[in-house]
């Protein structure tokens, strides 16, 4: 069970806009940056989005994040068939001497 | 070009010590960032180990907290991962990382080694 609550899978066609969701709490999303990461099959997590909502060098503008209160979201334009992965979002929690959290993963499928 | 690599001894055996070790090149680990291990089990999500400061300052996942320990050893471009009294439910790949702080997160990965906890 992930502190973080993620849909395990979402789908969507080439072209299209799709979110997926990260719910957490006050002591994570709630006081905290939120992250995400794409881990393509067979391959270590990429790092996606940081801060809530910026994009490392190199990472398309396809890709945007947000957060409101203790909720974020993930989102992706012009869908892909290379943007197939599993998404991860991450915080900090400030609960027990702090520590990372993640989410349980969605896998987004591309029809 | 900032790389990292897992390197271990391989299957561990019920009760026993796992131990991992990660090589960094191309990146001074005295440089202020924190090192992080991360773990994957069979088809499941990501996992936060714990992470260590260059002056050996450590954060743990309190879940597993009892039985880790990460080290340091800038002269040798190595911090590594000690997880003790194994079971099957510790297989996973591990993955060692760099926590950048132009990022706050995890910004280059280790290609990961997978390690299984078998009799």
């Amino acid at each position: 069970q992930s502190v973080l609550t993620q849909p395990p899978s979402a789908s969507g066609t080439p072209g299209q806009r799709v979110t997926i969701s990260c719910s957490g709490s006050s002591p994570n999303i709630g006081s905290n940056y939120v992250y995400w990461y794409q881990q393509l099959p067979g391959t270590a997590p990429k790092l996606l989005i940081y801060r809530n909502n910026q994009r490392p060098s190199g990472v398309p503008a396809r890709f945007s994040g947000s957060k409101s209160g203790t909720s974020a979201s993930l989102a992706i334009s012009g869908l892909r068939s290379e943007d197939e992965a599993d998404y991860y979002c991450a915080s900090w929690d400030d609960s027990l001497n702090g520590h990372v959290v993640f989410g349980g993963g969605t896998k987004l499928t591309v029809l | 070009q900032v790389q990292l690599q897992e390197s271990g001894p391989g299957p561990v055996k019920p009760s026993e010590t796992l131990s991992l070790t990660c090589t960094v090149s191309g990146y001074s680990l005295s440089t202020g960032n924190y090192w992080g291990w991360i773990r994957q089990a069979p088809g499941k999500g990501l996992v936060w180990i714990g992470s260590i400061y260059h002056t050996g300052n450590t954060y743990y996942n309190p879940s597993l907290k009892s039985r880790v320990t990460i080290s340091i050893d800038t002269s040798k471009s190595q911090f590594s991962l000690r997880l003790t009294s194994v079971t099957a439910a510790d297989t996973a790949v591990y993955y060692c990382a760099r926590d950048s702080p132009t990022y706050d997160a995890f910004d280059v990965w280790g290609q990961g080694t997978r390690v299984t906890v078998s009799s």
